[in-house]
């Protein structure tokens, strides 16, 4: 079965500092990669993607992720992180089902702000 | 542009009470998904649905039941609820390609006392 790692449960990272959250997966194929960022209170939205090409796809809100087959990884970074970065961060891939496609994902890495 | 509309936001319920959660999307969109959302677990899928009147089980679907009666409508059911159950729960839809987006509702908060 295809899985999602995320190592990291919780990071700590002060304003205006680089930021890399982790992720590895396993996956016989090539995958199809997500990034998910969750605000307290709030539904999932959804950062960046990665299908196939450019092993290193831009996203919203400055962030980055690349893709590297080598080592089944597709960490999310970003240069300069801001308090409102503070939230919760959930990597996935899109698997096919028998009766359809859907997303497994971590189990999540919580991010805070330092000033 | 509602996008994805889930109802109730907040619901307590008592052990073997029944209720559903209903979820709405107005984006024509094939697929639509319920997760529920624990602490230290993620994500993880219920059931799903590829189509009006077609649903499938996923990852966690025991004590729940799904319906598809109309293409933007997918309902979550507990038949008799358990404390086990309390959690956020998160629907979605997308198209029907797995390299379709997501999109998610804002979740209902359930507690089952």
């Amino acid at each position: 079965a295809q899985s999602v790692t995320q190592p990291d449960i919780h990071i700590t990272v002060s304003e205006g500092a680089s930021l890399e959250l982790r992720c590895n997966y396993s996956y016989g194929a090539t995958p199809y990669l997500f990034w998910y960022v969750q605000s307290p209170g709030q539904g999932l939205q959804l950062l960046l993607k990665y299908f196939s090409g450019d092993t290193l796809v831009q996203g919203i809100k400055g962030f980055e992720a690349e893709f590297k087959r080598s080592q089944s990884s597709f960490n999310l970074r970003k240069p300069s992180v801001h308090w409102s970065d503070a939230a919760e961060y959930f990597c996935a891939v899109g698997e096919v089902f028998q009766a359809g496609t859907a997303l497994i994902f971590g189990k999540g890495t919580t991010l805070s702000v330092s000033s | 542009n509602a996008g994805v509309t889930q109802t109730p936001k907040f619901r307590v319920l008592k052990t073997g009470q029944s209720m559903t959660l209903l979820c709405a999307q107005d984006m024509n969109h094939e697929y639509m998904y319920w997760y529920r959302q624990d602490p230290g677990m993620g994500l993880r899928l219920i059931h799903y649905s590829v189509g009006e009147g077609t649903t499938a089980k996923g990852e966690v679907p025991d004590g729940y039941n799904v319906s598809r009666l109309k293409k933007q409508n997918f309902l979550l059911g507990l038949e008799s609820a358990a404390p086990s159950q309390t959690s956020v729960y998160f629907c979605a839809s997308s198209g029907w390609d797995v390299k379709n987006i997501q999109y998610f509702g804002a979740g209902t908060r359930l507690s089952v006392l």
